[in-house]
């Protein structure tokens, strides 16, 4: 089974922090993706990577930026946290050129107060 | 830019009936995918079903089918003899040729006891 892991499941950082999500895949994947989940937006895609040390922005990359050194991890990473940045936040990856579907992460629960 | 829309922020189902989730997206592209997403409370998104656009058949998976109406860009999820565990948030989703995905904004289900 594809495996995807992400660093923490609940995290609570202060406004003006550095953050950074960390997730893995042990699938060789080459592509991987970064969403933001809120109630009412659905998914909403923040960066993307089709591989290593290549990242493409998505719907909504202000605020944010990535870092994919190694095939499997890809980063995300909050420069200065502010509050309107409380969201699940969602990491998922798919193969190269195929019609197969994008596997998830659990899920980080980001909280900036 | 493709477009999904979920027009039912809630439902909910009595155990063992049948539920309909619909779903409409917008694309000028041929040949895409589509996937229905289930995220049970807490727990990791995972697949319920695909569906290429080239295959005018609807896909089924068990207790799990699809009514795809390809002209009137319709893709809607039937859920047959409902269980507690169907008791989820449910994501359709659009895979274009460039596998990015888009996402409609969910549907949350809940099924009575």
């Amino acid at each position: 089974d594809v495996k995807v892991t992400q660093s923490s499941r609940y995290l609570v950082k202060r406004t003006g922090e550095k953050v950074f999500l960390e997730c893995v895949q042990d699938m060789d994947h080459e592509n991987m993706f970064w969403y933001r989940q809120d109630p009412g937006l659905g998914l909403r895609l923040i960066y993307f990577s089709y591989d290593v040390k290549m990242k493409e922005k998505g719907d909504i990359p202000e605020g944010y930026s990535v870092s994919r050194e190694k095939k499997e991890r890809f980063s995300l990473i909050l420069e200065s946290a502010s509050t309107n940045q409380t969201s699940m936040y969602l990491c998922a990856s798919s193969p190269e050129y195929s019609e197969d579907t994008q596997y998830f992460g659990p899920g980080t629960r980001l909280t900036v107060l | 830019a493709q477009t999904v829309t979920q027009s039912q922020p809630e439902m909910s189902v009595q155990e063992a009936e049948t539920v309909t989730l619909s779903c409409t997206y917008d694309t000028s592209e041929n040949n895409y995918y589509l996937f229905w997403y289930k995220q049970p409370p807490s727990r990791q998104m995972i697949l319920v079903i695909r569906q290429e656009a080239y295959k005018q058949q609807n896909a089924t998976e068990n207790r799990f089918s699809v009514n795809f109406q390809k002209a009137a860009k319709s893709f809607s999820l039937k859920i047959s003899d409902s269980q507690l565990g169907d008791t989820a948030m449910y994501f359709c989703a659009f895979m274009n040729t460039g596998n990015q995905f888009y996402f409609g904004t969910g549907t949350s289900l809940t099924v009575i006891p």
